[in-house]
């Protein structure tokens, strides 16, 4: 199983709103509606931010939202802030019900 | 609160043996699959292996599959990774992570580090 497909840095200015592709196949992102985000600052665990394309968990603010469409989710994060500065993750389901994560993109507020 | 801890890290030869413990608490943990991740030193995240709540169902990725065993307690609330024939490659924190098609918690991860 190949990892999914993450630019590898991804930049804005506080209060802007980027946006982080994460590209599969119709076996994993494509084919379910079980991908997942997950942030993870230097030196920590990772912690899930969105889950099932395009919810959040408790506590996870509403400036970050998921959607998908064919092979590629995204998750974009909207009024960008000096804390969302960290490695970001995708995650899905694949079809030998297996899991697979993205290559990780890194995601630097300038 | 729920917690996931790791423990069992260390260095480790290549060809050797080590057994990684997670202990939950804060949850029913017999409900609940449970996952291994590891991340490389400076890499990405990796899936590891997976076993359901009752331990009928097992996968293990290609790069583990024959060489590590994963197994659980439910009445110690606690997960194993019996990783034998370690390689340098395997050198890596290793989460534990609760959830089936998610890892909506992880431990804190411990560190793994192959090296004769």
């Amino acid at each position: 199983q190949s990892a999914l497909t993450q630019p590898a840095s991804v930049s804005g200015a506080p209060g802007q709103s980027i946006t982080i592709s994460c590209t599969g196949t119709s076996s994993d992102v494509g084919g379910y509606n079980y991908v997942s985000w997950y942030q993870q600052h230097p030196g920590k665990a990772p912690k899930l931010m969105i889950y099932d394309v395009s919810n959040r968990p408790s506590g996870v603010p509403d400036r970050f939202s998921g959607s998908k469409s064919g092979n590629t989710a995204s998750l974009t994060i909207s009024g960008l802030q000096a804390e969302d500065e960290a490695d970001y993750y995708c995650s899905s389901y694949t079809s030998s019900s297996t899991l697979v994560f993205g290559t990780g993109t890194k995601v630097t507020v300038l | 609160e729920v917690q996931l801890v790791e423990s069992g890290g260390g260095l480790v030869q290549p060809g050797g043996s080590l057994r990684l413990s997670c202990v939950a608490s804060g949850f029913t943990f017999s409900s609940y699959s449970m996952n291994w991740v590891r991340q490389a030193p400076g890499k990405g995240l990796e899936w590891v292996s997976y076993i359901s709540s009752s331990s009928s169902t097992i996968y293990y990725a290609d790069s583990v599959k024959g060489r590590f065993t994963i197994s659980r307690d439910n009445a110690k609330n606690s997960m194993y990774l019996q990783m034998n024939s370690p390689r340098d490659e395997d050198t890596a924190v290793y989460y534990c992570a609760r959830g089936r098609v998610r890892g909506d918690y992880w431990g804190q991860g411990t560190l793994v580090t192959v090296s004769s």
